[in-house]
């Protein structure tokens, strides 16, 4: 069984201003971590994924996340937002293979970029 | 590429009755999967298809059933809905079982 905990429900932030939103899993297999965007009214988009090798992993839109096996964490970053980065962020995780192939996600956080 | 489309994006049902969802794969994908996603929330696996067949389910009850043809579109029905059942609905495809997952925009289901 895999769960996936985002520490933080809400992340408040000044445009130009760096931030970090976190993320904790927790799983009995080997995992693949990803984490998605959903800005209103609209699906999932991939922003990035760790699959294996290097720890930290470079994404879209200028975010990085780095995995960090012992932690069981895999925090997202980015150095500056914008205030087209509001929106929901998910952490999810993927076994890597038998029945744990499907994602299972934290709850979210609300990424606001105040001007 | 049309990527994942989703119909109806919205859609109010009353609750007992029953209701089928729509879900067209980006093109070459070949698994369906759909998920459930509560107001504040973040997505619960319902179900995954590939080859016709139902490969994996998660924790949901036998009135959340599916299907998928032989195009790979696939198909999401609720029996005997519930008020909480009202959720946006995702499907996401991908290459195979264990490729990276694109998702729909997601039909909002509410209902009554």
């Amino acid at each position: 069984a895999q769960s996936v905990t985002q520490l933080d429900s809400q992340v408040p932030v000044f445009e130009e201003a760096p931030v970090e939103l976190r993320c904790n899993y927790s799983s009995s297999v080997s995992v693949y971590l990803f984490w998605y965007v959903q800005y209103p009214n609209q699906g999932l988009q991939l922003l990035l994924k760790y699959l294996s090798g290097s720890t930290l992993v470079k994404g879209i839109n200028g975010f990085e996340a780095e995995f960090n096996k012992s932690q069981t964490s895999f925090h997202l970053r980015k150095p500056s937002v914008h205030i087209s980065d509001t929106a929901e962020y998910f952490c999810a995780v993927r076994g890597r293979s038998g029945s744990a192939r499907q994602l299972t996600f934290g709850s979210g956080t609300q990424l606001t970029v105040l001007p | 590429d049309a990527g994942v489309t989703q119909s109806p994006t919205h859609l109010i049902k009353t609750r007992g009755q029953q209701v089928t969802l729509r879900c067209s794969p980006k093109s070459g994908h070949d698994t369906v999967s759909w998920y459930q996603q509560a107001l504040g929330q973040g997505p619960q696996f319902i179900f995954q298809y590939y080859e016709e067949e139902e490969r994996q389910r998660g924790n949901f009850p036998d009135r959340f059933s599916g299907h998928q043809f032989p195009n790979y579109s696939s198909e999401l029905n609720v029996n005997a809905l519930l008020l909480g059942d009202s959720a946006l609905y995702l499907c996401a495809s991908s290459l195979t079982v264990n490729t990276e997952a694109f998702f729909g925009q997601g039909t909002r289901l509410t209902v009554v």
